[in-house]
């Protein structure tokens, strides 16, 4: 299986202020035959399914607000929210699907400082 | 815009079997890719298979042996059934349809519904 390694576990950040969220795959989900990243995000709020906000690393969900970005490569990525906003408050996991099993990082709490 | 709403029972008992089914509405469940991933208490998600409208699956290989995901087309829905359940099946079960373009991105959810195993 691939294991999908988020951090940090938790992160507090001012409102307006920059977030970023790390995940690291165990192996490359990179596909050379196609050069995509076959990794996605979500946002999961409490008592809420979780919300697809970005797929093939950077690509982003119709609906989802320019301040959420996705970036990287290979086997490291990172999700930036540019200026926090209290809506933003949730738990976001990284998914690969580059192969079964697919696999979710153990996410990372997003809180306001 | 498509609507997926699971349903079944919220209290299995431990050895038995855990049943599932997930309702689309507002659209075919023709021609897309059907999932069903779970989420224990205070711990994150995990992906429990797909199927095809076709009949095609595919399992994690961790629930393969006590696995099985169907489809109705004619019904609009889909059902999971999990047997020989333990305590460590208790979770919030969401199904979830891929992306028109497939490849394992969850577009759609339910809202996901509790089960609790215990007796």
């Amino acid at each position: 299986d691939i294991v999908m390694t988020q951090s940090p576990d938790s992160l507090a950040v001012s409102l307006g202020e920059r977030a970023t969220i790390n995940c690291k795959s165990s192996q490359s989900v990179l596909y050379s035959s196609n050069n995509n990243n076959y990794l996605a995000w979500y946002q999961h709020k409490p008592g809420q399914p979780p919300k697809l906000l970005i797929y093939w690393a950077s690509t982003r969900e119709s609906g989802v607000p320019d301040r959420f970005s996705g970036s990287g490569s290979g086997t490291d990525f990172t999700l930036t929210i540019s200026s926090l906003q209290a809506e933003d408050v949730a738990v976001y996991y990284c998914q690969q699907y580059f192969d079964t099993p697919y696999t979710f990082g153990q996410g990372t709490k997003l809180e306001i400082k | 815009q498509v609507q997926l709403q699971e349903s079944g029972p919220g209290l299995v008992k431990p050895s038995e079997t855990l049943s599932l089914t997930c309702s689309v509405s507002g659209g075919s469940i023709s021609s897309y890719y059907w999932t069903w991933i779970r989420q224990p208490p205070g711990k994150g998600l995990e992906w429990i298979g797909y199927i095809y409208y076709s009949g095609t699956t595919n399992y994690n290989p961790s629930l393969k042996s006590r696995l099985t995901i169907s489809v109705d087309t004619s019904k609009n829905q889909f059902s999971l059934k999990l047997t020989s359940v333990t305590a460590a099946d208790t979770a919030v079960y969401y199904c979830a349809r891929w992306i028109d373009s497939g490849f394992g991105i969850f577009e759609y959810w339910g809202r996901g519904t509790l089960v609790t195993v215990s007796s």
